[in-house]
């Protein structure tokens, strides 16, 4: 069964600095994608960025960009310049297919960004 | 461009009592899902729908029911509520099944069941 495993609960960063968001998943598949999704408080999961599992480079948007190491099956999303917007839950996500787009979810961490 | 829309946002329902969640997406997507999101649990697939006319249980479907009658529009039902459906409910659609493709949500009802 696939897994994703998100150890932060929460995190704060100074304006302007950045920050990693930890993530770990388990599949035994080996075609595969992986998510990060922002929810501020207003409620909305807004996408972030995608990593595909044969992609040779990390994944990049603008300030966002994903640490994917493969063989140690981690995704960590890294925030450059932190800015007050970026306060918000962040989810990191897999997804397989089959039939339906089977996505799992991690718990979550909450980021807060300090003047 | 309204993408995906969750009719209501809040609700408060006493127990025992039945609710309707509407979710309508303008982007043809052939595929949508309603999940829910409990603390410290991430989102849990309820139902979902790979197309018009069809639909299959996901992870927790106990207590819900879905329906879709046309494309654009799939609807979670819960015929007597329970305390256990407190929560936040996410309807998403996506345009295809390849594995990179985003999930487009909406923005959530929040259900509280006393």
């Amino acid at each position: 069964a696939q897994k994703i495993t998100q150890t932060q609960p929460g995190m704060f960063v100074q304006e302007k600095e950045a920050v990693t968001l930890d993530c770990t998943y388990d599949t035994s598949d080996p075609s595969y994608g992986l998510f990060w999704y922002k929810q501020p408080s207003s409620g909305e999961m807004i996408f972030l960025i995608y990593q595909g599992s044969y992609d040779q480079q990390n994944a990049t948007e603008g300030r966002y960009s994903l640490n994917f190491q493969k063989a140690r099956k981690s995704a960590n999303l890294v925030i450059s310049a932190s800015q007050l917007g970026d306060s918000a839950m962040y989810f990191c996500a897999m997804s397989l297919s089959g039939g339906y787009q089977k996505v799992t979810f991690g718990i979550g961490t909450k980021l807060q960004v300090i003047p | 461009n309204a993408g995906v829309t969750q009719t209501p946002k809040f609700r408060v329902l006493k127990t025992g009592q039945s609710m309707t969640l509407l979710c309508a997406q303008d982007m043809n997507h052939e595929y949508m899902y309603w999940y829910r999101q409990d603390p410290g649990m991430g989102l849990r697939l309820i139902h979902y729908s790979v197309g018009e006319g069809t639909t299959a249980k996901g992870e927790v479907p106990d207590g819900y029911n879905v329906s879709r009658l046309k494309k654009q529009n799939f609807l979670l039902g819960l015929e007597s509520a329970a305390p256990s459906q407190t929560s936040v409910y996410f309807c998403a659609s996506s345009r295809s099944l390849q594995r990179n493709e985003k999930l487009f949500f909406g923005s959530g009802t929040q259900l509280s069941v006393l």
